[in-house]
């Protein structure tokens, strides 16, 4: 039962425009919401987090937004970079005391110059 | 702040071994967390340590065990080795007071032949 979904394997975008990465979970019982970046090889790279109390948090050329009713957070990077290439992971995790985060199975982005 | 720390980073063991892999959290992190990355089940959780304690625990065999000591540093060790453990063990380090961001280690790559 794959509770957190990234349904686009891949994504491909010009230098300069918007990368939008979405993400889908099923469970209401998850109260934080995390973005991770990932070379192949490395450990994650925090990005950015939303809590299940907001809708959009702001982090320089990222933005997260999540809309709780459609159980949907999506991750914009504006304007993407080639160094922005890499896969993303949407995590999340559930509330009641532990930090376990539940992954996603990731999407590829790569930023052509 | 140094980072997340984990050794060795790459390792080479052969079926019917153990393994004992080793986490330096961020300091002043109390929570240590460990995720198994493969290629087909993506980042999966293990287990979670808080103040010496097992808090939450994956759904992997009991050939899976991890400690945490006083200072916070954690190891896991993989019993009777199987082809299908080799992966990259990911650690993450976190407060613990919740919902707070984990920060992940380099990982240690292990195969197993």
């Amino acid at each position: 039962d794959q509770q957190v979904k990234q349904n686009s394997p891949s994504l491909s975008v010009q230098e300069g425009r918007i990368s939008i990465l979405n993400c889908d979970y099923t469970n209401s019982m998850f109260d934080y919401f995390l973005w991770y970046k990932k070379y192949p090889a490395e450990g994650p790279t925090f990005l950015i987090s939303i809590s299940s109390i907001k809708d959009k948090n702001e982090d320089g050329r990222f933005t997260v937004f999540l809309n709780k009713s459609a159980k949907h957070l999506s991750l914009h990077i504006v304007p993407s970079q080639p160094g922005d290439s890499a896969v993303y992971f949407c995590a999340a995790r559930i509330q009641g005391g532990s930090e376990k985060l539940v992954f996603g199975k990731g999407t590829k982005l790569t930023v052509n110059p | 702040k140094a980072g997340v720390t984990q050794t060795p980073r790459y390792l080479i063991k052969t079926r019917g071994q153990q393994v004992t892999l080793s986490c330096s959290p961020i300091s002043g992190h109390r929570s240590v967390s460990w995720y198994q990355q493969t290629p087909g089940q993506g980042l999966q959780f293990l287990f979670e340590y808080f103040s010496e304690t097992q808090r939450n625990k994956g759904n992997f065999p009991g050939r899976f065990s991890g400690r945490q000591f006083s200072n916070s540093r954690s190891e896991m060790n993989v019993s009777t080795l199987e082809l299908g453990d080799s992966a990259l063990y990911l650690c993450a380090s976190s407060p613990g007071g919740g919902p707070d961001t984990q920060y992940f280690g380099p990982g240690t790559r292990l195969t197993v032949l």
